[in-house]
């Protein structure tokens, strides 16, 4: 069956780097495009990134844009995100999401990043 | 960006009883592929969201038969034919024609 497993959250001060992975299984990886969402504590989702099965088709939320970075490894079946330069507004839990634009139809049960001092 | 409303931002269901949230967008949302991209999530207290309906109404694999979804252009209706106690939670709907992607702000079922 079909997995996500998101790694690399945690506490991290203003300016800081962080690397969060997203470990897949039970389907053809380098078939499918993968997302990154993130969701603020009370706060709806808000789609971070997304990467297409090959690895250069892209694109950023403008809140992200030029700090995160999205990445795939289709031999290891995982996708990251290279996160710099955090702001206290990027505290959220971030999802890995299998897909894109009709919403994604399997999460992972996320991993919570903290930036504050 | 698109600009997603969701009303009401809080619904008190009788179990048994029908509910039905409604979801308007500021743009219409027919993609160039001739597809709308308007999906619906559900997210349990403490859990990950999950996606009920994509493309407006076509229910995902597992989802029982009494949650729908309907709608054109720029409204959208998901409705619960029956509510049941496993419904509570907050739904949300996503547009995934326009980038970014935006969610509406939620809205939040509980039993009366």
């Amino acid at each position: 069956q079909v997995q996500l497993v998101e790694s690399g959250g945690g506490l991290i001060k203003p300016g800081g780097s962080l690397r969060l992975s997203c470990a897949a299984s039970g389907f053809t990886f380098s078939d499918r495009y993968m997302s990154w969402i993130r969701q603020a504590p009370g706060k709806g989702p808000e789609w971070v990134s997304y990467i297409g099965g090959g690895g250069t088709d892209v694109n950023y939320a403008d809140s992200v844009k030029g700090r995160f970075t999205i990445s795939r490894d289709n031999a290891k079946k995982s996708v990251d995100l290279q996160m710099n330069s955090l702001r206290a507004e990027d505290t959220a839990v971030y999802y890995c999401a299998r897909g894109t634009r009709s919403g994604g139809d399997f999460w992972g049960q996320g991993t919570l990043v903290t930036v504050s001092s | 960006d698109v600009v997603v409303t969701q009303s009401p931002l809080s619904l008190p269901v009788t179990l048994g009883q029908p509910a039905s949230i409604s979801c308007r967008s500021s743009q219409g949302l027919v993609y160039s592929d001739g597809n709308t991209y308007l999906n619906w999530f559900q997210q349990r207290p403490g859990q990950s969201p999950r996606r009920l309906i994509y493309q407006v109404s076509n229910r995902d694999s597992g989802v029982p038969d009494r949650f729908s979804g309907s709608g054109s252009g720029t409204d959208f209706t998901l409705k619960i034919s029956r509510v049941e106690a496993e419904d509570v939670g907050v739904y949300y709907c996503m547009q995934g024609t326009h980038w970014p992607w935006t969610f509406g702000q939620g809205t939040k079922v509980e039993i009366k």
